[in-house]
């Protein structure tokens, strides 16, 4: 079963609009950790935030924000007043306490195309 | 943050032959792990490495295949073996529990 659900394939919007990337996870565990990474077109893979699950405060860091809701096990992530810089694959990840080597899980990734 | 470097970056290989990636750790970390991305794909967990003992190798993955070297606490090799068109991916190293950061990946073809 897929762990990890990012539903939007691609979005593509123009330079300034907001948009905000949707992920949904599952687990049973009680301790577990979310992450956001970001993939340019080179490839490498940029790490954005750790939330864990103790701690369901939003969090804002520039023009980026996450909206953590355990009640609907959610983890989305909206970028504000985009850029074209803002282009890329971006992949919601999860890691379980009840696995011992707390390995990721990935989503299958958003393209998120910004046009000038 | 641990700082993660992999070599090489990128190589073109000859189906059939043999490419080892090395990755190292600006610190001392218990697991690393190895993934490969598929294009266009995500990405999916190859093994665990851990010093001083065998990887564990997730399903699909054989060691074989993909033999890794842990010999300390800052660095471990993945070799992709007999390669074949199909090898060719983006193969990523990851250091630490829960930090979970990446090396900036070794992009592979095979011709």
């Amino acid at each position: 079963a897929q762990k990890v659900t990012q539903a939007q394939t691609e979005i593509s919007v123009v330079e300034k609009e907001d948009v905000t990337l949707d992920c949904v996870y599952e687990t049973r565990d009680t301790t577990y950790y979310l992450f956001w990474y970001k993939q340019p077109p080179s490839g490498e893979l940029v790490f954005l935030i750790r939330r864990n699950s103790f701690d369901e405060q939003n969090e804002i860091s520039g023009r980026y924000s996450w909206n953590f809701q355990k009640s609907t096990s959610s983890f989305n992530f909206t970028i504000t007043a985009s850029q074209v810089v803002d282009s890329a694959v971006y992949f919601c990840a999860l890691s379980e306490s009840s696995l011992r080597d707390y390995k990721l899980s990935f989503g299958a990734g958003t393209t998120v195309t910004v046009r000038a | 943050s641990a700082v993660i470097s992999q070599k090489p970056s990128r190589d073109i290989c000859q189906r059939g032959t043999s490419l080892t990636i090395q990755c190292q750790v600006d610190s001392q970390v218990t697991m690393m792990f190895w993934y490969r991305q598929q294009p266009g794909q995500s990405l999916t967990l190859i093994a665990t490495a851990n010093q001083g003992s065998e990887a564990t190798y997730e399903s699909g993955f054989v060691i074989d295949k993909f033999p890794i070297s842990r010999p300390n606490l800052t660095f471990s090799t993945l070799t992709v073996s007999n390669m074949s068109p199909e090898d060719s991916s983006i193969y990523l190293c990851s250091a630490g529990q829960v930090e979970a950061f990446f090396g900036q990946g070794t992009r592979l073809t095979v011709v």
